[in-house]
């Protein structure tokens, strides 16, 4: 099946570095990824969705200079949180999805993000 | 606007029994999927069954089934012969094709004991 891979799976950094996290599909192009952020003990929301090529369309509230979002081929998008301060702690998970726009998203494992 | 709503915040079932989960949803458009997604303590999203709104036969994954009313806008997931592993967190998820996005619920929490 889709394998969707997530690096890192937990990354600890200071207040104020830039940190990268990258989502790659394994064995097939997705034209299309999602990048979701999930608080404890509640549900995913959707923070942006880039096509390979193009910029990222964000969704309202969520600061595209502070999560820059890159999908430079059919097979990775990273994510970058710049400047990141405690509240950015979250567990950010990416999704990816083929070509049609009926096909599922596949989903990473996660990545844990904890700003000290 | 799409909505999801799970009404179940915590369920639990003993192990072999059998047991639904509800979810609810509201969309304008007739083309729509629909999917139940699980997370378990790893936090990995799983797939674990998805509907085309166009068809009227329920989905069928091995011990998971999904009851579809298309017309009362309910997706349920029954799962069957309940087994440990199936203890997780289970989002109910739309997704419309002209958004392009998934929409989910906030989540049901179901323990199977042993």
């Amino acid at each position: 099946g889709a394998v969707v891979s997530q690096h890192p799976s937990w990354v600890i950094c200071k207040s104020g570095t830039s940190v990268k996290i990258e989502c790659r599909s394994l064995d097939f192009q997705a034209t299309t990824m999602f990048w979701y952020r999930q608080f404890p003990k509640q549900s995913l929301m959707l923070m942006a969705t880039s096509n390979e090529g193009s910029k990222a369309t964000y969704e309202q509230g969520v600061e595209k200079d502070k999560f820059l979002i890159n999908h430079a081929s059919l097979t990775l998008s990273t994510l970058t949180v710049t400047s990141a301060h405690p509240e950015d702690s979250s567990f950010y998970i990416c999704s990816a999805r083929g070509h049609s726009n009926n096909q599922p998203q596949h989903f990473g494992d996660g990545t844990r993000l904890s700003i000290l | 606007a799409q909505t999801v709503t799970q009404s179940q915040p915590e369920m639990s079932v003993q192990e072999a029994e059998t047991v639904t989960l509800s979810c609810t949803y509201d969309t304008s458009e007739s083309n729509y999927y629909l999917f139940w997604y699980k997370q378990p303590p790893s936090r990995q999203m799983i797939l674990v069954i998805r509907q085309e709104a166009y068809k009227q036969q329920n989905a069928t994954e091995n011990r998971f089934s999904v009851n579809f009313q298309k017309a009362a806008k309910s997706f349920s997931l029954k799962i069957s012969d309940s087994q440990l592993g199936d203890t997780a967190m289970y989002f109910c998820a739309l997704f419309q094709g002209g958004s392009e996005k998934l929409v989910f619920g906030k989540g049901t929490k179901l323990t199977v004991n042993p």
